[in-house]
């Protein structure tokens, strides 16, 4: 099955601090990937779709200033979590697709990150 | 987007005893997914829903779409401590792409 990769699986840093997550998709091209936060023992909330070679759709109340996403390739989405303060502790999840819509999603293991 | 609420918020169930999850929207969806999250791990996909009333089955999961196609349900047969996680439901965005999820069930199983 198609494998999506997310790096670091977790990251503690001082507040203040930026912080890059990495999604890759492995073994398909992903002109669309999602990320998720998910607090602990709560669903999953998309933050932003990102689009290769193109702004990222960010959801209502996400700052698009905090979360800045780069989707540079078709395999590659970034999301930095600039001056990281300890209320952005959270998991995040990366998902991807193939290009049709309504295709299964396919998650990578989550960045959990803890801010001091 | 498309909310879907999901029911039962937790569920505690001795091993070898069935259980059930249920999901239902306002709107009527083209499809609605379903995802199993292991503790401390990411969604996994399970199965996509198309067509009105449709069953399907995985081993001891039974999945249904409704006739509406605004709810559906995922049974478990017999569970077994395997069993263990979240188990979320998920139907398209306003785009079409991206999932809104249901806020999962957690399914807990002793033996």
């Amino acid at each position: 099955g198609a494998v999506v990769s997310q790096h670091p699986s977790r990251v503690i840093c001082k507040s203040g601090t930026s912080v890059k997550i990495e999604c890759r998709s492995l073994d398909f091209q992903a002109t669309t990937m999602f990320w998720y936060r998910q607090f602990p023992k709560q669903s999953l909330m998309l933050m932003a779709t990102s689009n290769e070679g193109s702004k990222a759709t960010y959801e209502q109340g996400v700052e698009k200033d905090k979360f800045l996403i780069n989707h540079a390739s078709l395999t590659l989405s970034t999301l930095t979590v600039t001056s990281a303060h300890p209320e952005d502790s959270s998991f995040y999840i990366c998902s991807a697709s193939k290009l049709i819509s309504n295709q299964p999603q396919h998650f990578g293991d989550g960045t959990r990150l803890s801010i001091l | 987007g498309q909310q879907v609420m999901q029911i039962p918020q937790y569920q505690h169930v001795q091993e070898g005893e069935d259980f059930t999850t249920y999901c239902n929207s306002s709107t009527t969806l083209s499809n609605i997914q379903w995802y199993k999250q292991r503790p401390g791990g990411h969604p996994v996909f399970l199965i996509q829903l198309v067509k009105s009333g449709e069953v399907k089955k995985q081993k001891r999961l039974t999945f249904q779409f409704g006739e509406a196609k605004k709810n559906s349900s995922l049974h478990i047969t017999a569970t077994q401590t395997t069993d263990v996680g979240t188990y979320f439901c998920a139907g398209p965005s306003s785009s079409g792409y991206a999932l809104n999820f249901g806020k999962g069930t957690s399914l807990l199983v002793t033996p």
